[in-house]
């Protein structure tokens, strides 16, 4: 099984700021990876896939890069609506896998 | 719009069975592979399960290979998780979530989630 891990575990960042989010995979996934953004009480919802393409309707301030084992969430000026928590996923190898998860919180 | 609604979940105690459903609309549904993803309290996400779009190929996650069946119904474009031998572990919110196209893909939308407890 492919271990994610995600760094920080809480990120804590003023509104405006940028905030950098980090996935690392234990061994190569491609670019089969995708991020998502869940808030308490709601489901995840889907911020990018194929590690850098933005899914339908997100906001130009979110971007991702990387491939093979190293990722980044960029999120360039938060805003309100950013404090949550965030998920990176793999799906290059059965069985997919989920990071622990970094929050997001108001600094 | 697409929207994924389950259900079925509630509480059981250890060795029981649950049977969640999860509606679909909004997209042809026999065309994508559907999956479920379950979260227990306060903590990350887990992937338990996926099943192809005409239903030939599943796959499990270990910790519940053998207790759990997905399984779906193309005319009534449900999916469901059939949980056996439920144990405490397996308290959670359990989510139902569409693949971008294939098994192995992205999860471009989600249900908002039924509660399975499991205690004695």
């Amino acid at each position: 099984e492919i271990v994610m891990t995600q760094s920080p575990a809480t990120l804590s960042v003023s509104p405006g700021e940028r905030a950098t989010l980090s996935c690392r995979a234990s061994q190569s996934v491609s670019s089969n990876l995708a991020w998502y953004q869940q808030k308490p009480g709601q489901a995840p919802r889907l911020l990018i896939y194929g590690a850098s393409t933005r899914a339908t309707d997100i906001p130009a301030r979110f971007s991702g890069s990387g491939s093979e084992t190293e990722f980044t969430l960029t999120i360039s000026s938060l805003q309100s609506e950013d404090f949550a928590f965030y998920y990176c996923h793999q799906y290059n190898k059965w069985p997919p896998s989920f990071g622990q998860g970094t929050k997001v919180e108001i600094k | 719009e697409v929207q994924l609604l389950e259900s079925g979940g509630g509480l059981a105690q250890p060795g029981e069975s649950l049977r969640l459903s999860c509606v679909a609309s909004g997209f042809t549904f026999r065309n994508y592979a559907l999956n479920w993803v379950r979260q227990a309290p306060g903590k990350g996400l887990e992937w338990v399960s996926s099943i192809s779009p005409i239903g030939v190929s599943t796959y499990y996650a270990d910790s519940v290979k053998g207790r759990f069946t997905i399984s779906r119904d193309n005319s009534k474009n449900t999916v469901y998780l059939q949980m056996n031998s439920l144990r405490v572990e397996d308290t959670a919110v359990y989510f139902c979530a569409k693949s971008f196209v294939t098994e192995a893909d992205a999860f471009d939308f989600w249900g908002q989630g039924t509660m399975v407890t499991v205690s004695s």
